[in-house]
């Protein structure tokens, strides 16, 4: 079955060490996002790629970095600059480019990553 | 002021009972216009796409209206299950998407 798979589910980091939180769509899509969602509020855009080896800041990008070597795969690192990274990190991907899609712009989520620093 | 907003609630209405959220979004330019429901701690995923023409599917109906920039989401004979939080989302382009804060909705028996 085609989907996007976040990992690790679960994770703890001491302050001031980086994490990377992985990413893998196996959906063919061009576009994927990195999310992230604070208590009681909605989802705030941190970085997206539109297209291999290229990605975009979001809203909320400070103390974030990403890659996209790979359609498949678009890693999110929370670097120790991250005044507040405990949050839920939800990656979603999407078709970009217009083919005929009645849905064009849905947005399709892995279950996310929740961090939390002690 | 936020690009999308909603009425946070929380909403908490017996069984078989009609609800209606409403959303409003800022951007004039913004193209497309999406419902998500989100359980409690999970992902959140697609309910219905909103058409200028208003869409339903089963007890859920959705409208839009461009000229006042607003969105609603109608749910009629709510059910236990409909227990969630429900997120506006607006496409302004290239799949750059804004989500409001979400309402969330009790269903009580």
């Amino acid at each position: 079955d085609g989907g996007i798979t976040q990992s690790p589910k679960y994770l703890f980091r001491k302050e001031g060490q980086n994490v990377t939180l992985s990413c893998e769509q196996n959906l063919n899509h061009d576009a994927m996002y990195w999310y992230r969602q604070d208590p009681g509020q909605g989802l705030r855009l941190i970085y997206y790629s539109q297209i291999v080896n290229d990605f975009q800041k979001g809203d909320i990008a400070e103390g974030y970095s990403v890659s996209r070597e790979k359609k498949e795969s678009f890693p999110l690192t929370v670097t120790s600059a991250q005044k507040n990274p405990t949050a839920f990190y939800l990656c979603a991907s999407s078709v970009f480019r217009d083919r005929g899609l009645a849905n064009t712009g849905e947005l399709f989520f892995g279950e996310g990553s929740r961090l939390t620093v002690l | 002021r936020k690009e999308v907003e909603q009425d946070p609630g929380p909403f908490n209405v017996p069984e078989g009972a009609t609800v209606a959220f409403n959303c409003t979004y800022s951007n004039s330019a913004s193209q497309s216009f999406f419902w998500y429901r989100q359980d409690c701690r999970k992902e959140p995923k697609l309910l219905m796409s909103v058409y200028s023409s208003g869409n339903e599917d089963g007890r859920f109906t959705a409208q839009l209206n461009r000229a006042s920039q607003y969105i609603s989401l109608l749910i009629r004979d709510s059910k236990l299950s409909d227990s969630a939080t429900y997120l506006c989302v607006v496409m302004a382009w290239a799949g750059k998407s804004t989500f409001g804060d979400g309402t969330t909705l009790t269903v009580k028996p």
